[in-house]
């Protein structure tokens, strides 16, 4: 497996416009995570799915955003009429759900850097 | 509340110098798992260490080493010797067993190494 794949790597767009990311984590991973990282800042949760469920949301997801994870493989996240504010990097990671073992080790991928001008 | 500071923004060393990157942090949890992050230039989050919070244990990999002291709440990570491709933003990141593995991310070192 060639770990977590995220496209596309680079997106600039204009105020207003809607943009999704893709996400392929790696095939054996129940869980599916969406961070956003923005200059100068350590990543911040966004959302998690387990399989297909998506079972948390942050406060940080307004209602422009949207996250699907339609067959619990690759996942997409999209963000309607998109604001400058939202410019920042968009991390994709996945891990496997270790039960009361403990927490498990999450891949990142490379990210999905948003440009709104 | 968790929270994870790294008070150190940017530190630049010289080739072979040892280095030691500061992680402080906060959880009301007795249950809860530490991380160490690098992300090189690429973007890419690379993992390094986790380490729960019952294993007080010092750890030694290579060039790497990690101080866990519950007692200052401080999970502390040194590179010896350090080579310019050290070079990256370090993260401390924490998560408790009830989270789901959710991260909470300090705001980064980023470690300079030059010849």
């Amino acid at each position: 497996d060639t770990g977590v794949s995220q496209d596309p790597r680079h997106k600039i767009t204009k105020r207003g416009q809607n943009v999704t990311f893709r996400c392929d984590p790696i095939s054996e991973h129940n869980r599916l995570y969406w961070y956003r990282q923005t200059l100068g800042q350590g990543p911040e949760f966004l959302t998690y799915f387990q399989n297909e469920a998506q079972l948390e949301k942050s406060r940080l997801l307004s209602d422009r955003f949207s996250a699907e994870r339609p067959k619990g493989s690759f996942s997409t996240l999209e963000i309607q009429r998109t604001e400058q504010g939202d410019s920042a990097m968009y991390l994709c990671a996945s891990g496997k759900d270790r039960g009361s073992s403990g927490a498990n080790v999450l891949t990142f991928g490379a990210g999905s850097r948003l440009t709104v001008l | 509340a968790q929270k994870v500071t790294q008070a150190q923004t940017e530190i630049s060393v010289v080739e072979k110098e040892d280095v030691t990157l500061d992680c402080v942090y906060e959880t009301r949890d007795t249950t809860y798992y530490l991380f160490w992050y690098k992300q090189p230039p690429s973007g890419e989050l690379v993992f390094l260490i986790r380490r729960n919070s019952f294993d007080e244990q010092n750890e030694i990999s290579g060039r790497y080493s990690w101080n866990f002291q519950k007692s200052t709440s401080s999970f502390n990570f040194t590179i010896t010797a350090s080579q310019v491709v050290d070079s990256a933003v370090y993260f401390c990141a924490l998560t408790n067993t009830g989270t789901a593995s959710k991260l909470t991310f300090g705001t980064g070192t980023r470690l300079q190494v030059t010849l």
